[in-house]
């Protein structure tokens, strides 16, 4: 049983500060890891994706993947209102009868 | 009309009716999936297709039935539902590259169900 793991918070940053989301997963064959954000009411969206060891960086966002300890993090620098949202952690062990195994997701509060 | 679309967005049902939640991609993707997600629960995947070929998923009861008829629609069929069915349905698409390589998933804005 594969599995993602997020803490479901509520998270609540202060506007302006770091936001920092984190997730682990249970498959270590994983290959792929996305992050989605997901406003109440509405459909995922994608934030990041991630497919190698290290940081990447998108503007505010960067994700962050570390294989070896099977932990992915998403940090969202400069919080604003708008970023208050849930953020879903999505993995992808590639192929056949997988999807993306989802996180339940943190919900995230940007205090102004 | 760009992205995912899906069909209704809102569907109240009773027990005994029979309905079809559609899902249009315009993405050119060659894959597409139904997705659940109910209140407090992780989005549970339903079906895949790839290739407009069904990856079995043994999980899902038969009172759902996925349809797709090419790469760019796919149905969900319902009949006989229960009212913990009630959620949020999501379709989603990506572009399969095989050897296991699959890359973003893109979301439709969801079909919220409510079974009666």
């Amino acid at each position: 049983q594969k599995e993602v793991e997020q803490n479901s918070g509520p998270l609540s940053v202060p506007e302006g500060a770091i936001a920092s989301l984190n997730c682990t997963y249970s498959d270590r064959g994983s290959q792929s890891f996305f992050w989605y954000r997901q406003y109440s009411g509405k459909s995922p969206e994608l934030i990041m994706s991630i497919y190698s060891n290290g940081d990447k960086e998108d503007g505010r966002f960067t994700a962050q993947l570390n294989k070896a300890s099977q932990y992915v993090s998403l940090l969202i620098r400069d919080s604003q209102p708008s970023d208050s949202a849930t953020y879903l952690c999505a993995v992808d062990s590639g192929g056949g009868a997988d999807g993306l195994t989802f996180g339940k997701g943190t919900h995230l509060i940007i205090q102004p | 009309e760009t992205g995912v679309t899906q069909t209704p967005r809102h569907l109240v049902m009773g027990m005994t009716n029979k309905k079809s939640l559609k899902c249009e991609q315009h993405l050119g993707h060659n894959a597409m999936y139904w997705y659940k997600q109910s209140a407090k629960k992780p989005l549970e995947l339903m079906f895949v297709y790839s290739l407009e070929e069904r990856v079995e998923n043994n999980s899902v009861p038969s009172r759902f039935s996925p349809e797709c008829p090419n790469s760019s629609h796919l149905f969900l069929h319902l009949h006989t539902l229960q009212p913990e069915d009630s959620a949020l349905y999501l379709c989603a698409s990506s572009q399969d590259r095989g050897e296991g390589l699959r890359e973003t998933q893109y979301f439709g804005p969801g079909t919220r169900l409510l079974v009666l």
